[in-house]
């Protein structure tokens, strides 16, 4: 069973902050790792996309992988209010397999 | 780049009646779509994957004759839910492949929030 795990949240961050969201997965053979912003009620939009280990860099998102530790992590520099939303972890496996394996989501509160 | 549609955004129906939702790729040729579900609080839920061409696969669970996958062309697919109950309100999302450099990235649709009365 392939699994995404995220902290379900609410992350708590004040206006200006980093925030750190982080998901783990469980196969090993994972090749493709995404986040999603997804706002209530809306559907969710790709804000980056990362396949091989290191950092990757979108103005103020970075995202991180460590295919080692199976780990891949979003960090959004001075965080806004509309940056408020629920993030969404997702991962594709092996070669030649383009479904998506979603985390249940962070939802993080950017506090003016 | 990378817009997908969905039609409609909203639909009210009664129970026993079928709901046809559309989902278009506006500037770029779709291989793959994939419809998923998502109910309030929940994570999205893959239903079936649907290849331009062929018949869509379906996840376990997800009854074929009653979610009606069509995908007619690199640009449009549809998803008809036959019959539909109460229980089949919910956030239907579909989501579209591209050709290209990034095979792997998958853009979504609006969304269609379907409510059976």
């Amino acid at each position: 069973q392939k699994e995404v795990e995220q902290n379900s949240g609410p992350l708590s961050v004040p206006e200006g902050a980093i925030a750190s969201l982080n998901c783990t997965y469980s196969d090993r053979g994972s090749q493709s790792f995404f986040w999603y912003r997804q706002y209530s009620g809306k559907s969710p939009e790709l804000i980056m996309s990362i396949y091989s280990n290191g950092d990757k860099e979108d103005g103020r998102f970075t995202a991180q992988l460590n295919k080692a530790s199976q780990y891949v992590s979003l960090l959004i520099r001075d965080s806004q209010p509309s940056d408020s939303a629920t993030y969404l972890c997702a991962v594709t496996s092996g070669a030649g397999s383009y479904q998506l394996t979603f985390g249940k989501g962070t939802k993080l509160s950017v506090i003016p | 780049g990378a817009v997908v549609s969905q039609h409609p955004s909203r639909v009210i129906c009664k129970s026993g009646t079928s709901v046809k939702i559309e989902c278009r790729s506006l500037d770029f040729q779709a291989t793959t779509m994939f419809w998923y579900r998502q109910f309030p609080k929940k994570s999205l839920m893959l239903m079936a994957t649907s290849n331009e061409g062929s018949k869509a696969t379906y996840e376990q669970g997800v009854e074929k004759d009653k979610f009606l996958i069509n995908h007619a062309s690199l640009t449009l697919s549809t998803l008809t839910v036959t019959s539909a109950h109460p229980e089949d309100s919910s956030f239907y999302i579909c989501s579209a492949r591209a050709y290209g450099t990034t095979p792997y990235e998958q853009y979504f649709g609006p969304g269609t929030r379907l409510t059976v009365t």
